[in-house]
C-alpha cells in the first residue's frame, strides 16, 4: 500500500523568505504526483501536476520537483507572502486510479 | 461551468438519520472521486467512478455508505444510520481521465453528526 509523508508538519516563516516543503512516498511506481493547497474549511486547489516523465513543473512562484527513484518530491515557494498561508498537500496514485494524500504541511507566512 | 460544485456545504444531523450529498463535476470530466477528510489529516479515498461505473471502493466505505452516478453526470453519496464517527468533510473531485489525470476538487460538504 502506498504511504505518503510530509515534512515539516508545520512551518512559520517571515514574509519574503524562500521555502521548501517535502513529500515522500513509499512506492516509486507512480505515473504522476499532484500538489494542492487547502485553506481552512475549504476544498483543495490544484497547484501543480508532475508527470512521471518530468522532473520539474513551475507555476509563478511555485516550483515542484519529482525524484521517483528516491520517492521524493519538493515544493519550492519563492518570495513567500502572507497570502500563501495555507496547508499544502501532496498526492500520488495508489495502484490504480485513486490517490493517497499526505497529512499536509501547515504554512504560516508572517507579515 | 466554473468548477466542481457540492451541495449542501454544511449538514448537521442526529445520529441514526440518513444523509445524502450531491456532487456536480466539471463538464466532460468522466472520472469522479469521493474522499473523506477529518481535522488535521489529508483526504482519504472512498470511491471512484468512470462515467456511470463505480470502479473502486475503499474499505472505508462500509455498507452504510452508497454512491451513485446515474448517467455519468452528477453523483450522490448517501450515508445511512449516521454515527458520530461519520463527522468529517466529504470532498468530491473530478478529472478528465486522460493520462495526466489531474484532479479538481469541490468545496466539500461538512457533516456534523450529533
Amino acid at each position: 500500500k502506498q504511504e505518503v509523508t510530509q515534512i515539516p508538519a508545520a512551518l512559520s516563516v517571515p514574509e519574503g523568505e524562500n521555502l521548501v516543503l517535502n513529500c515522500s512516498f513509499t512506492d516509486s511506481a507512480i505515473y504522476n504526483l499532484q500538489w494542492f493547497r487547502q485553506d481552512p474549511g475549504k476544498g483543495l486547489t490544484s497547484l501543480l501536476l508532475i508527470q512521471s516523465s518530468q522532473r520539474e513543473q513551475t507555476s509563478g512562484r511555485l516550483n515542484a520537483s519529482l525524484d521517483k527513484s528516491s520517492g521524493r518530491s519538493t515544493l519550492y515557494i519563492a518570495a513567500s507572502q502572507p497570502g500563501d498561508s495555507a496547508t499544502y498537500l501532496c498526492a500520488v496514485p495508489n495502484y490504480g486510479q485513486n490517490f493517497v494524500f499526505g497529512p499536509g504541511t501547515r504554512l504560516s507566512v508572517l507579515p | 461551468d466554473t468548477g466542481v460544485s457540492q451541495d449542501p456545504r454544511h449538514k448537521i444531523t442526529k445520529r441514526g438519520q440518513n444523509v445524502t450529498f450531491r456532487c456536480d463535476p466539471i463538464s466532460e470530466h468522466n472520472r469522479l472521486y469521493w474522499y473523506r477528510q477529518t481535522l488535521g489529516q489529508g483526504p482519504e479515498f472512498l470511491t471512484y467512478f468512470q462515467n456511470e461505473a463505480q470502479l473502486e471502493k475503499s474499505r472505508l466505505l462500509s455498507d452504510r455508505f452508497s454512491a451513485e452516478r446515474p448517467k455519468g453526470s452528477f453523483s450522490t453519496l448517501e450515508i445511512q444510520r449516521t454515527e458520530q464517527g461519520d463527522s468529517a468533510m466529504y470532498l468530491c473531485a473530478s478529472s478528465l481521465g486522460l493520462a495526466s489525470n489531474e484532479q479538481f476538487f469541490g468545496p466539500g460538504t461538512r457533516l456534523t453528526v450529533l
